[in-house]
């Protein structure tokens, strides 16, 4: 059974960087079959799909066009997990952030971590 | 405001039949499958369905969806107490390149 568990601060400044980390197990960072995506969620905007890394004998990450400028997705082999940094946060970027695996829909889910930016 | 458009709110009474509607275009549902989702309070979304209509295992079946043109629908009939959650639609974009979600939305059981 596929697990993800998310880690990170929950309160971050604004024009700092938000940091998140989503570690995987019962599946492989690496899976020629899955892809592992960033969701974020937030009254004003609903669900919002930030992006996501897979690999298909080559590494792929791709990024929702409202965040391609601010953001950085990582997969980590070694600790078999991928992380979400995204830049110069605002007081609009808060919500709570999720990771999820996805084939041709979402089907493991993180815990979910509300990161409030404030100072 | 989603690209993908569902009503804010539906409701029904105990053993009823209710109806979700998710709207798109071309280059979302009128080409690629939807999947729903199932939210309860504080917690993470949940797969429902996939694929238009499949469910995986578990999930009963007075949950079912249907896709025409550039329209859903998730259907629950025999509507329980513990259904009353957000529901909401996604689907990949080919223009965008990006997955999609509808806004949500909130199902009351009277």
């Amino acid at each position: 059974q596929v697990q993800l568990q998310q880690s990170g601060p929950g309160l971050v400044k604004p024009s700092q960087t938000l940091s998140l980390t989503c570690a995987i197990s019962g599946d492989s960072v690496s899976s020629k079959s899955a892809a592992w995506n960033w969701i974020r969620q937030s009254p004003s905007r609903g669900l919002e799909w930030l992006g996501r890394t897979y690999y298909r004998s080559k590494w792929n990450i791709e990024y929702a066009v409202s965040v391609r400028s601010r953001i950085t997705i990582n997969p980590d082999t070694s600790k078999n997990q991928f992380s979400l940094q995204l830049k110069s946060v605002t007081p609009e970027d808060t919500a709570v952030y999720y990771c999820a695996s996805s084939t041709s829909y979402f089907d493991h889910w993180g815990q979910g971590t509300l990161v409030t930016v404030s100072s | 405001q989603s690209v993908l458009t569902q009503p804010p709110s539906a409701s029904g009474t105990p053993g009823q039949r209710v109806t979700i509607s998710c709207s798109g275009s071309s280059s979302n549902i009128g080409r690629n499958t939807v999947n729903w989702y199932q939210q309860l309070p504080g917690t993470a979304p949940k797969f429902l369905i996939h694929s238009n209509n499949q469910r995986p295992s578990g999930v009963p079946d007075r949950f079912s969806g249907s896709k025409s043109g550039t329209s859903a629908s998730l259907a629950i009939s025999g509507l329980q107490s513990e259904d009353e959650a957000d529901y909401h639609c996604a689907t990949w974009d080919d223009s965008l390149n990006a997955w999609l979600f509808g806004g949500g939305t909130k199902l009351t059981v009277l």
